[in-house]
């Protein structure tokens, strides 16, 4: 069974401060792993990673792979009161199927403080 | 723009009524997906479905069952509605292949009393 370890479950940080996320995962047969950002509606779509080392950067916010260590790491820098929401790492496994369907993490609650 | 939609965002139902909760997509996505998020667990999987009336259970599947009639739209229905099935209810849709992110929809808050 695939499983995905989000920690810390819950964080509170004052405005401009780095945060680092992390997500570990066992998974039989990795394809992807993502990150998503959810405040109060949807979960919208932040990175996709599917190679070890590879840092992908959006703006304040990036994220990079270890597939032997099998975990992920989301950094934000510099955070704003606007970077409050819960983050979720999901991974998808490549076995059997092309349907996308994703195993998530307990997602993660930053709150930041002005 | 990309855009999934579901029903309703709070929902209040009694305990042993019948509820329906619609989502519909408008990106030709063959893949929709129906999961429930509780505070500590993240999302899980109840249902999915790859084609129109093509269905397959994800990990949490009982006391829900699901219905696809048309590829844009996928229905989760709670056949009778329990205090346990308290939670926020998640559609997603997705396209074929691995490499695709999943789109998700605002949410529905049911609760159950």
């Amino acid at each position: 069974e695939d499983k995905v370890v989000q920690s810390p479950l819950s964080l509170v940080v004052h405005e401009g401060d780095t945060v680092t996320l992390n997500c570990s995962y066992e998974v039989t047969n990795f394809r992807s792993l993502l990150w998503y950002k959810q405040e109060k509606k949807a979960p919208t779509f932040l990175f996709m990673l599917t190679s070890s080392g590879i840092e992908k950067k959006s703006g304040r916010l990036s994220s990079i792979l270890d597939k032997k260590e099998l975990f992920s790491i989301l950094n934000i820098t510099a955070t704003q009161t606007g970077d409050s929401a819960i983050y979720l790492c999901a991974v998808r496994n490549a076995g059997g199927t092309s349907y996308g369907k994703l195993t998530f993490g307990q997602g993660t609650i930053l709150t930041v403080h002005p | 723009d990309v855009k999934v939609t579901q029903s309703s965002r709070y929902l209040v139902k009694r305990t042993g009524e019948k509820v329906f909760l619609e989502c519909v997509q408008d990106m030709d996505h063959e893949n929709m997906f129906w999961y429930r998020q509780d505070p500590g667990l993240g999302l899980r999987l109840i249902y999915f479905s790859y084609d129109v009336k093509m269905k397959e259970k994800g990990d949490i599947p009982e006391g829900y069952s699901v219905s696809r009639e048309k590829k844009e739209r996928f229905s989760l229905i709670l056949e009778s509605a329990s205090t346990n099935q308290t939670s926020m209810y998640l559609c997603a849709s997705t396209m074929t292949g691995g490499y695709y992110e999943q789109y998700f929809g605002p949410g529905t808050r049911l609760t159950v009393t």
